[in-house]
């Protein structure tokens, strides 16, 4: 079955761009599904960072959307996430998922996650 | 952005019991409304979706039910191991949005 694998650099400096990639395995990055990041901060709930099709197109939370560039590398079979400008309130609990196919279906596959702390 | 409120924001049960608990959307999402359980240390796990349908794998214990604004997530009779953190999502627009999440914990 799919599995997903989050990696990348535990601590970034502020001011400075967090760096994620999610290695797929276990199935395409070039199937018919969307692929997310969702982050979580310490104590609270998750927000949606945005989305990729493997053909490349995204789409964005507003609230980061200036700062906030997925990518996709179907030769390596993984999605990336940068954040640019990070500050204290960008720490937080990483996750990419899977959409299920549709809309409709929810994200039916999620990473371990991967904690990322802003600081100097 | 859609707003996504749950209620309540914790509940305290026991097991064998009974719970519920709701998701209501701020404008019309018609069925695009999913259910996820995490526990701590953990990512969250889908448990049901569109809004009724069971994830392969979850337990039958587990329904959703509503459509539009309003949603319901009940647990037939509460195992230990449904003690856990319960989040709606709306997958009707971009960005898609979260409840503010439902601690469930042990009486």
């Amino acid at each position: 079955q799919v599995q997903l694998q989050e990696s990348g650099p535990g601590l970034v400096k502020p001011s400075g761009t967090l760096s994620l990639t999610c290695a797929v395995s276990g199935g395409s990055i070039s199937s018919r599904n969307w692929w997310n990041w969702v982050r979580q901060p310490p104590g609270k709930g998750l927000e949606w960072i945005g989305e990729i099709y493997h053909s490349g197109s995204t789409n964005y939370n507003p609230s980061l959307k200036s700062r906030v560039t997925i990518s996709v590398d179907k030769s390596k079979n993984q999605l990336s996430l940068k954040l640019s400008s990070v500050t204290a309130a960008d720490t937080a609990v990483y996750y990419c998922a899977r959409d299920g196919g549709s809309s409709s279906d929810g994200m039916d596959v999620w990473g371990q996650g991967t904690t990322v702390t802003v600081s100097s | 952005d859609i707003q996504m409120t749950q209620s309540p924001s914790s509940l305290s049960a026991s097991v064998g019991d009974r719970v519920t608990i709701t998701c209501r959307a701020s404008q019309s999402i018609n069925t695009y409304l999913n259910w996820y359980q995490q526990k701590p240390g953990k990512a969250p796990r889908l448990l049901i979706y569109a809004p009724s349908s069971l994830q392969s794998g979850v337990p039958s214990r587990f329904s959703g039910t509503g459509s539009e604004t309003d949603f319901t997530l009940t647990i037939a009779s509460l195992q230990p191991e449904d003690f856990a953190t319960y989040y709606c999502q709306q997958s009707y627009s971009t960005p898609y949005t979260f409840g503010q999440g439902t601690k469930l914990e042990i009486k």
